[in-house]
């Protein structure tokens, strides 16, 4: 059964950079079928999609966030990552990933249990 | 970018019928989806295409669609579907942008 892990440091200090890693495990990264994306929602709020990425490496981000962003994928070790430049306190939120299967709709069919990111010093 | 509306919060008798409403020009031309998120919880998807319903979400949950309005049905509300309700779809004008509507609050009396 395919499921889906979030890890990375709990507290970024402002201006530093967030990184985070999606482990894939009980299936392929490599599934031609899906997209792998990364949703935010700050605490006491909604959700915020910030990018998305297919296996071979195509990217597309939040025109919102694009100048912070980049995501990047490594079939090797089944994952994907997240690395948003230039935090500050507004940044601090919790961090899911998903995967959403191609066609005409976005269906996040499998989400990670999330994990939380605090900007603070 | 395009935007999907949702009322902030809205509430149901037990056992009655409550529609939770998304609009957005991007739902026209795209399916909606639909994500039920309880505290401290991920969000899990009740219903994709606009009406379809994954397996293991109960056949009390349903879609409906018309023109710029999507709209998440539950019939016969339990005191278990108070939560926060997610739409998503495609961004109108860049296909492989997602745009997520504000959420609804639903509340169960």
């Amino acid at each position: 059964q395919l499921q889906l892990q979030e890890s990375g440091p709990g507290l970024v200090k402002p201006s530093e950079t967030l990184s985070l890693t999606c482990t894939v495990s009980g299936g392929s990264i490599r599934n031609s079928g899906y997209y792998w994306g990364w949703i935010r929602q700050p605490p006491g709020k909604g959700l915020e999609w910030i990018g998305s990425i297919y296996y071979s490496g195509s990217t597309y981000y939040n025109p919102s966030l694009k100048s912070r962003v980049t995501i990047s994928v490594d079939t090797s070790n089944n994952h994907f990552s997240l690395s948003l430049t230039s935090v500050t306190a507004a940044d601090t939120a919790m961090f899911y990933c998903a995967r959403y299967p191609l066609g005409n709709s976005v269906t996040f069919d499998l989400w990670g249990q999330g994990t939380m990111v605090i900007v603070s010093s | 970018s395009s935007e999907l509306t949702q009322d902030p919060a809205v509430s149901v008798a037990l056992g009655q019928t409550v529609r939770i409403a998304c609009q957005g020009d991007s739902l026209r031309s795209y399916y909606a989806s639909w994500y039920q998120q309880k505290p401290g919880q991920a969000p899990l998807l009740v219903i994709y295409k606009n009406n379809t319903r994954p397996s293991g979400i109960p056949a009390r949950f349903s879609g409906s669609s018309s023109g710029s309005t999507s709209s998440l049905i539950i019939t016969g509300a339990q005191a278990e579907d108070e939560a926060d309700y997610y739409c998503n779809s495609r961004d109108i004008s860049i296909y492989h942008l997602v745009t997520f509507g504000g959420g609804t609050k639903l509340t169960v009396l």
